[in-house]
């Protein structure tokens, strides 16, 4: 069965204080790996698809990295605008829908 | 482009009564979704259309849950009767098969309170 599962599901930064978030997968037939960011009260919004190990995509203070395993978001130097929930999701082989993770919430202290 | 529009915003219900959730999808996009979100279980796909076809219900929970789509510019999810487990946020989300597919647009959703 297909699944992603993401960590951690809460982190609380500085601002300015760099990590990463990870998300993992098993899917049989890796046709993209998306990102998405959920602020409260809205709809998710995508931010990235990445198709093949080693691709790399880059947005403002976001960067995402894809293994044949996992997928990682690195974010540098957070602002309090960064907080929000961040969501990958993987499509099931031979279909169109998304399987989301439960996603990682992060706050950004000012 | 309005992007994907969800209606009501809001609803709160009582157990036992009928909720009719709509969507207008993006003008041109021909895939429909419709996700519930909960702190629980996260997104969940209930439905799948693609040219207004339903091609894959295996989410919805149970007969109480219906779908359709009348034509590409409107859906519906309607739940009969109502039941407090089913309290949570609904999505619509619509794409455009061959040009950046999986690439969902959502709307702003439909927190649903049954008491």
């Amino acid at each position: 069965e297909d699944q992603v599962t993401q960590s951690p599901e809460a982190l609380r930064l500085q601002e300015g204080e760099s990590s990463s978030l990870n998300c993992s997968y098993t899917v049989s037939g890796l046709r993209g790996l998306f990102w998405y960011r959920q602020d409260p009260g809205k709809g998710p919004e995508f931010l990235f698809t990445l198709y093949s190990a080693g691709e790399e995509k880059e947005k403002e203070r976001l960067k995402a990295t894809l293994t044949k395993k996992e997928s990682f978001l690195h974010i540098t130097a957070p602002k309090p605008e960064d907080s929000a929930t961040y969501l990958c999701a993987v499509p099931p082989f031979g279909n169109e829908k998304l399987t989301f993770g439960t996603g990682t919430r992060l706050t950004i202290i000012p | 482009d309005a992007g994907v529009i969800q209606s009501p915003r809001h609803e709160v219900t009582e157990m036992g009564q009928e909720v009719t959730l709509r969507c207008k999808p993006i003008s041109g996009h021909n895939s429909l979704f419709w996700y519930r979100q909960t702190m629980m279980r996260g997104l969940e796909l209930l439905i799948y259309f693609n040219n207004n076809v339903p091609i894959d219900d295996s989410g919805m929970p149970e007969d109480r849950f219906s779908a359709k789509m009348p034509n590409a510019s409107f859906s519906t999810l309607k739940i009969q009767p109502s039941e407090p487990r089913d309290s949570a946020v609904y999505f619509c989300a619509s794409s455009a098969r061959g040009s950046g597919a999986n690439v969902l647009t959502f709307g702003a959703g439909s927190r649903l309170t049954v008491l």
